[in-house]
């Protein structure tokens, strides 16, 4: 069965651009997550899919966005980049939508630099 | 709002000789479920082991196992007869509300030949 993937895995943008991220989880999983890493601030959750409904979000400005598509493929978006987001995108498929019940299987991961 | 906690940024321990990292968590649940991830390199986040809080008996993986003091809201991981291979940085997190992961912040470790 194929891993979760992700596109692009490496990515240069501007200030003030947009950019979006995709991420195709393993086949029969209909959660996706999506996680920001920094050196400083660590991994921090930034939404969750499920069925295509954002189900939770955390604590990041509006301009990260996502979606969810009907066969379950995400993508997150983030418009009028900043410095500081340049990070390590996440994301993380699980089979089951319950409250912290199912294992999530991470992507490789997007290196997004913002010049 | 939840934390996990890893006071140890970074561990050293001899080939085939065993280490624990540490972890410590916040949460007014009585039902919850607790995992050690791995990430080596390469960035990919691979699941160690988990725990299920209702149950007593600590969850082992062949050479990883943890200690989860449900009480003292601590769930360590320990590694025996560590390899080359277990070099990477170790996470700690709490499964929270739909899916959504807290981590902590991390322990660096790194193996000696």
């Amino acid at each position: 069965k194929a891993g979760v993937t992700q596109t692009p895995r490496y990515l240069i943008k501007t200030r003030g651009q947009q950019v979006t991220l995709s991420c195709s989880p393993i086949s029969g999983h209909r959660s996706v997550s999506w996680y920001q890493q920094t050196p400083g601030q660590g991994l921090q959750f930034l939404f969750e899919y499920f069925s295509e409904t954002q189900r939770n979000k955390g604590n990041f400005p509006g301009r990260f966005s996502g979606r969810q598509f009907s066969n379950s493929r995400s993508e997150m978006n983030v418009s009028t980049l900043e410095l500081g987001d340049s990070a390590l995108y996440l994301c993380a498929s699980s089979v089951l939508g319950t409250s912290g019940r199912s294992e999530q299987f991470f992507g490789p991961g997007t290196r997004l630099t913002v010049l | 709002a939840q934390t996990v906690t890893q006071s140890q940024p970074e561990m050293s321990v001899q080939e085939a000789e065993t280490v624990t990292l540490s972890c410590t968590y916040d949460t007014s649940e009585s039902d919850y479920y607790l995992f050690w991830y791995k990430q080596p390199p390469s960035r990919q986040m691979i699941l160690v082991i988990r725990q299920e809080a209702y149950k007593q008996q600590n969850a082992t993986e062949n050479r990883f196992s943890v200690n989860f003091q449900k009480a003292a809201k601590s769930f360590s991981l320990k590694i025996s007869d560590s390899q080359l291979g277990d070099a990477a940085m170790y996470f700690c997190a709490k499964g929270d509300a739909g899916n959504m992961l807290t981590f902590g912040g991390g322990t660096r470790l790194m193996v000696k030949p």
